[in-house]
């Protein structure tokens, strides 16, 4: 099973300043046929189910604000905002579609300091 | 825009079967080529678990470790699917979702693009 790790647990950012998760891989989860890391990035709030963010690991999903970006290859990731927003408060999750069984990272808890 | 509803009983008691019904409206599942359709659930407090994956052949991908208490089955002519767990106990008390999954390959694999609300289950007697 690939294993994805999340940090840091939880972060308190202030508004407008930037925020920075970090997500790791137990193994490659870069497809080398077509260069694809096989990586989303949900964000999920209080009461509400997940809503994808980004796949293929820095690709946006239409909608999504361009505060939003994601980084990395290979086993390394990130998702940056940029400036974040009252709105952003969210828990964040990585997860891997390399292979089955899909996995989750353990979530990023982002507040506003 | 394709949606889904979760459905079933919110309290189970420990060693029976929890039943879960996800209704699709906007989208035909016997249609689904490129999507399976999956079920994700969060216990409280904790993370993310993959339940598994149905394809519109009716085959099936199961996370290892339920695999031997779950089933997913399709019902086209209702537009729906579901999830049985069977001999539950009180780890299994979680806000259970169904989800489309944009499949990467045939071998189960994808991610959810679009969720249900979700729906808690309690296991206690």
């Amino acid at each position: 099973d690939i294993v994805m790790t999340q940090s840091p647990e939880s972060l308190a950012v202030s508004l407008g300043e930037r925020a920075t998760i970090n997500c790791k891989s137990s193994q490659s989860i870069l497809y080398i046929s077509n260069n694809r890391n096989y990586l989303v990035w949900y964000q999920k709030k209080q009461g509400q189910p997940p809503k994808p963010l980004i796949y293929w690991a820095s690709t946006r999903e239409i909608g999504v604000p361009d505060r939003f970006t994601g980084s990395g290859s290979g086993t390394d990731f990130t998702l940056t905002i940029s400036s974040l927003q009252a709105e952003d408060v969210a828990v964040y999750y990585c997860q891997q579609y390399y292979s089955t069984p899909l996995t989750f990272g353990g979530g990023t808890k982002v507040e506003i300091k | 825009q394709v949606q889904l509803q979760e459905s079933g009983p919110g309290l189970v008691k420990p060693s029976e079967t929890l039943s879960l019904s996800c209704s699709v409206s906007g989208y035909s599942i016997s249609s689904s080529s490129g999507y399976y359709w999956g079920w994700i659930r969060q216990p409280p407090g904790k993370g993310l678990e993959w339940i598994g994956n149905i394809y519109q052949s009716g085959r099936t991908y199961y996370n290892p470790p339920l695999k031997s208490r779950v089933t997913i089955s399709l019902d086209m002519s209702k537009n729906q699917f579901s999830l049985q767990l069977n001999s539950v106990t009180v780890a299994d008390t979680a806000v259970y979702y169904c989800a489309r999954v944009t499949a990467k390959d045939g071998a189960g694999s994808g991610k959810f693009d679009s969720w249900g609300q979700g729906t808690l289950v309690t296991v206690s007697s």
